[in-house]
Formats: C-alpha cells, structure tokens, sequence
C-alpha cells in the first residue's frame, strides 16, 4: 500500500509569511508525528496526535507553529511569520498504534529567504 | 534535551568491512529504534529493540542494548556501498514521542 505522503516536496517563502505543510499518513494508521531536521542535526520532534486524544505540543518551538489533523488523518502544519531559523525539512511519520515503529514521509524542505 | 548521542559522528570503510555505532540515552525507555536515511529512501526504520531485550538480530544487522549503561550499539557485518547513509538511534521517553540522535554518518567506499 501506499506510504506516508507530504505535500509539498520543496517549499520556498519569504520571511513573515505563512506555509501550511500536508502529511497524508498510511491509511489505518492512529498515530501521527512531526518532526524538523536542520541540516545535517537528527531529528527534533514537535508534536504528535493519537486517536481522538489531544495533540502532545510539547515540542513546538513557539506559538507561530501549530497542527492540525483532520477526520483523524490528513494533518497540516502551519508555520505563521516565518522565520529564516525556520528553514528545515519537515518530516511527518504514522505509526499503527501509540509507541509502534515510525513511518516515515519524503518530508518537506522548507526553505525561508 | 536530546535523548540519544552517537557515537562516532563519522564513519568510513571499506565495502566488505563491519561498521559499529553506538548510541547513548539519559533516561529509562521503552524501546530504541535505529534508523537509516539517505537521499534515496529518505528515513527508514530498520531495527527495534525493546528494554527487556539485550540482543536481537536482522539480517546483516546486531543490535545490542544495555540499559544498565543507558547505551545501544548497532553492528552492520560485511557492509555494501548501499549501506551508506546515515544512522540514527531514537528512544521513545515513554510518552509516545521519539527522540533521535544526532546521528553516525557511515560511508561504505567500494
């Protein structure tokens, strides 16, 4: 079946606007993450959503960043005011159940100028 | 805070060779997940150990864990230049989030 997809593949945007990134997750799949990788770092976690529990935030790095997930499967991340120290790729993963091994979408580079 | 350190950040060999890296935590897991990413499969999970396990194997792959020592290592024997890529140990902190390292990147020349 299909893997974790995320939309778009390459994203570039000035300095102050908005991005909004979309992760399709595998379809069945409870849990889904976010996560940012800057260049050559391991991965950052920034928030994840299980079921119909509230979203763990816990990782997000300022009120400019939140998520959504729709219908308990396509999930938005949008970034308000972006910053240059936002430039990253933008990983999204779905797991079958809490705690189950990742799996892991093309991400979204993002780059802002 | 960073949950796991690797350990070297860099490693090159020859095709045919054994690659060993290890990965440090700071707190008590569940499990420790090591994973794979290159340009061409982007991230890739490869290997799962749970806490109450010391050793388990995947093909070409040993993982070892010592929780006593908050430490993993994994072994890759008679590497191939497809092995190439770069490795991340990530331990779930027993919320459901998983925390990566910073990552061995391993060269395989052939």
């Amino acid at each position: 079946g299909a893997g974790v997809s995320q939309s778009p593949s390459n994203k570039v945007t000035e300095k102050g606007k908005d991005v909004e990134l979309r992760c399709d997750p595998i379809s069945g799949h409870t849990a889904l993450y976010w996560y940012r990788q800057s260049l050559g770092q391991g991965l950052e976690f920034l928030i994840y959503f299980q079921g119909n529990s509230a979203p763990d935030k816990s990782g997000l790095p300022s009120d400019r960043f939140s998520a959504e997930r729709t219908g308990g499967s396509v999930s938005t991340l949008t970034i308000q005011r972006t910053q240059q120290e936002d430039s990253a790729v933008y990983l999204c993963a779905s797991s079958l159940f809490f705690e189950e091994t990742q799996y892991f979408g093309p991400g979204t580079r993002l780059l802002v100028l | 805070s960073q949950q796991g350190e690797e350990d070297p950040q860099a490693l090159s060999i020859q095709e045919g060779e054994n690659a060993t890296m290890n990965c440090s935590y700071k707190t008590s897991i569940n499990n420790l997940q090591w994973y794979r990413q290159n340009s061409v499969r982007g991230l890739v999970h490869i290997i799962l150990i749970l806490s109450n396990e010391r050793e388990k194997h995947s093909g070409r792959l040993r993982v070892t864990l010592d929780t006593s020592k908050k430490s993993s290592s994994l072994l890759i024997t008679a590497s191939r230049a497809a092995d190439t890529a770069s490795y991340f140990c990530a331990t779930d902190d027993q919320t459901g989030k998983l925390i990566f390292g910073q990552g061995t990147t391993l060269q395989v020349k052939p």
